[in-house]
């Protein structure tokens, strides 16, 4: 069975780099499928911030992809997100997950990140 | 890339049926049979509930059912029950090799 987990600092200040980790079991990272993040803000609904296949090729989302660096570590078993100059809006529950073409599925548990000082 | 439209909320008694539909472009749901659905319950991680258009993974009621035609995908839930009620997600696959999402429906069971 598949599951990932996501960690990170729960708070992070205005300007400053948000980054989490996501540790993947029950599958190896470097057999396939990509690898994503996914957000939520408070009361709204899902954005896809990007991916890194097994092969280490990203796509970011347009919107974010000047902030974005998705990143992974096949020997731990897990990627990681980093968010630059993070604002208020940045604040969102992050999601980590395993992807295909026809679906996005395991995800993470999610993790709360807020931005303020 | 632009979210995908959806219903900001639909609403049925238990029992009946309801259809949510998810609107994109030919870059995504119209290019690709990658259209996938989720539920989210308050507090919880979404969960995949329609995978390819109409594909259910194991452990998924048969009430639920998927569908395409053009750049429209669509869900439906028959038989509604109170466990029903949550917020739902379609999701596509594009043609920039990234994922969209819609904005989410919120079902309200009567």
């Amino acid at each position: 069975q598949v599951q990932l987990q996501e960690s990170g600092p729960g708070l992070v200040k205005p300007s400053e780099t948000l980054s989490l980790t996501c540790a993947v079991s029950g599958y190896s990272i470097s057999s396939g499928y990509y690898w994503g993040w996914i957000r939520q803000p408070p009361g709204k609904g899902l954005e896809w911030i990007g991916s890194i296949y097994h092969s280490g090729s990203t796509y970011y989302n347009p919107s974010l992809k000047s902030r974005v660096t998705i990143s992974v570590d096949t020997s731990k078993n897990q990627f990681s997100l980093k968010l630059s100059s993070v604002t208020a809006a940045d604040t969102a529950v992050y999601y980590c997950a395993r992807a295909g073409y026809d679906s996005i599925d395991p995800w993470g548990q999610g993790t709360l990140v807020t931005v303020s000082s | 890339q632009s979210a995908l439209t959806q219903p900001a909320s639909v609403s049925g008694s238990p029992g009946q049926s309801i259809t949510i539909s998810c609107t994109g472009t030919s870059s995504d749901v119209g290019g690709y049979n990658y259209v996938s659905w989720y539920q989210q319950h308050p507090g919880k991680a979404p969960k995949l509930m329609i995978y390819e258009v109409s594909n259910r993974p194991s452990g998924v009621s048969n009430r639920f059912s998927g569908s395409k035609s053009g750049n429209t995908a669509s869900l439906t839930i028959s038989g509604l029950q109170a466990e029903d009620e949550a917020d739902y997600y379609c999701s596509s696959y594009t043609s920039s090799s990234t994922w969209v999402f819609g904005g989410g429906t919120k079902l309200t069971v009567l």
